[in-house]
């Protein structure tokens, strides 16, 4: 079973606080993403990685960035969180093929105060 | 670029009737669709996915979706709810190509069930 842990379920932090978000598969896939999800808007891609070093900036990049140093483990950072920023986060890994599905973990709910 | 419309933010049927989720897509070339499932406070799991194969897809749970490509849908139906089946329902594609491999969502459907 393809497993992507995300390395907390719930947070709290408060505003202006720099925040990580952990994600690590055991897969061995080459492509990594950061969802966030909000009610009536859907999943939103915020980055996402196909190697190791390499980053891409999804749709909504602003107020994050993302950090791959090893293949298994993607990070997401909230340089300086805000109340904006409360959501739930989802992260995703995918094989290289293109018709493949993505993984998801079981999502990190921050709460930003 | 690729987009994904979900027709209908709550459906609300009854146990035992037929469930019908309809999702239209954007792409410009053929592409990989899919259906994933949300059941609270989790992540996504996948239901099932059309790779360009049969044009019937039969998933988990008794899911099942139809790709028409004159339509440009991919509607996901089961024959027969049950209260399980309470969840959130999103429709992804993936164009498949070079960077675009990642996947484009839509809103998502809020399925309820009624006993």
């Amino acid at each position: 079973d393809v497993k992507v842990t995300q390395s907390s379920r719930y947070l709290v932090k408060r505003t202006g606080e720099k925040v990580f978000l952990e994600c690590v598969q055991d897969m061995d896939h080459e492509n990594m993403f950061w969802y966030r999800q909000d009610p009536g808007l859907g999943l939103r891609l915020i980055y996402f990685s196909y190697d190791v070093k390499m980053k891409e900036k999804g749709d909504i990049p602003e107020g994050y960035s993302v950090s791959r140093e090893k293949k298994e483990r993607f990070s997401l950072i909230l340089e300086s969180a805000s109340t904006n920023q409360t959501s739930m986060y989802l992260c995703a890994t995918q094989g290289a093929s293109t018709n493949t599905e993505a993984f998801f973990g079981q999502g990190t709910r921050l709460t930003v105060v | 670029a690729q987009s994904v419309t979900q027709l209908g933010s709550h459906v609300s049927v009854s146990e035992g009737a037929l469930v019908l989720l309809r999702c239209n897509y954007s792409s410009s070339v053929p592409p990989y669709l899919f259906w994933y499932v949300q059941y609270p406070n989790q992540g996504l799991q996948l239901l099932l996915k059309y790779t360009s194969a049969a044009t019937l897809v039969k998933g988990i749970n008794g899911f099942e979706a139809e790709f028409k490509k004159s339509e440009t849908s991919f509607h996901l139906t089961k024959p027969s709810a049950h209260m399980s089946d309470a969840a959130e329902y999103f429709c992804a594609v993936s164009d498949g190509g070079g960077s675009n491999y990642k996947l484009t969502f839509g809103k998502g459907t809020l399925l309820t069930v009624n006993p």
